[in-house]
């Protein structure tokens, strides 16, 4: 299995520009999460999907975010239009059912200049 | 809101000392309860979940949950240099999203 696959690892942008992170989960987890960590604010959840369904998105910050999940195997974040305190690392993450353990990709750092 | 609160820390024990590590949740309805080991620039990896309370052992680790006061905690014994990590909690209820604590950040001294 190899596991969570997020791209890309690392992501520089300036203030402006739309960013696209990209996830596919294990295969069979129904369950997908995005999160994004900084120091100040920790792990926070932004959004998870069941079924490729979006189920709460209340973590959003705002709408210049947005995600998708099209199918079982893929799921993007976009950021448009980018800002500096967007820069943190973005964590995608797939469970089996709910309740259950995490599965983390290797996360995206994202810069924002 | 839900939330999850640890010390930050830093905890620093001994190499073969005990290592205590804490947390406390706010949601009373929560069911499930995970620790996560995350090193420097690393994703989190987990290292136990528990269900039940009381205590739960694995290895050098062991989970305790108590419901009733909201309070779970990780205890590492015969800590090793290669512990020294952030720890997180994380919490959920069925069918919903892990909400996890700032961390607690673990230094083992050789």
């Amino acid at each position: 299995d190899a596991g969570v696959i997020q791209s890309p690892r690392h992501e520089v942008t300036e203030m402006g520009q739309e960013v696209t992170l990209r996830c596919k989960p294990i295969s069979g987890h129904d369950y997908l999460f995005w999160y994004r960590q900084t120091m100040m604010r920790g792990l926070e959840l932004l959004i998870y999907f069941n079924n490729n369904v979006p189920i709460d998105d209340s973590g959003m910050p705002e709408d210049r975010f947005s995600a998708k999940m099209p199918n079982a195997s893929f799921s993007t974040l976009k950021i448009q239009p980018s800002e500096p305190r967007d820069s943190a690392v973005y964590f995608c993450a797939s469970t089996l059912t709910g309740g259950s353990p995490l599965h983390f990709g290797n996360g995206t750092r994202l810069t924002v200049t | 809101q839900k939330e999850v609160e640890q010390n930050s820390g830093p905890l620093s024990v001994p190499e073969g000392a005990i290592a205590s590590l804490n947390c406390t949740y706010s949601d009373r309805g929560s069911q499930s309860f995970f620790w996560y080991r995350q090193y420097s620039g690393k994703s989190p990896e987990l290292i136990m979940f528990i269900y039940s309370n009381g205590d739960k052992e694995d290895g050098r680790f062991t989970a305790q949950l108590n419901k009733a006061s909201q309070y779970v905690s990780l205890l590492i014994r015969d800590s090793q240099p290669s512990d020294s990590a952030t720890y997180l909690c994380a919490v959920n209820q069925a069918g919903t999203a892990l909400i996890f604590g700032k961390g607690t950040t673990l230094s083992v001294s050789s």
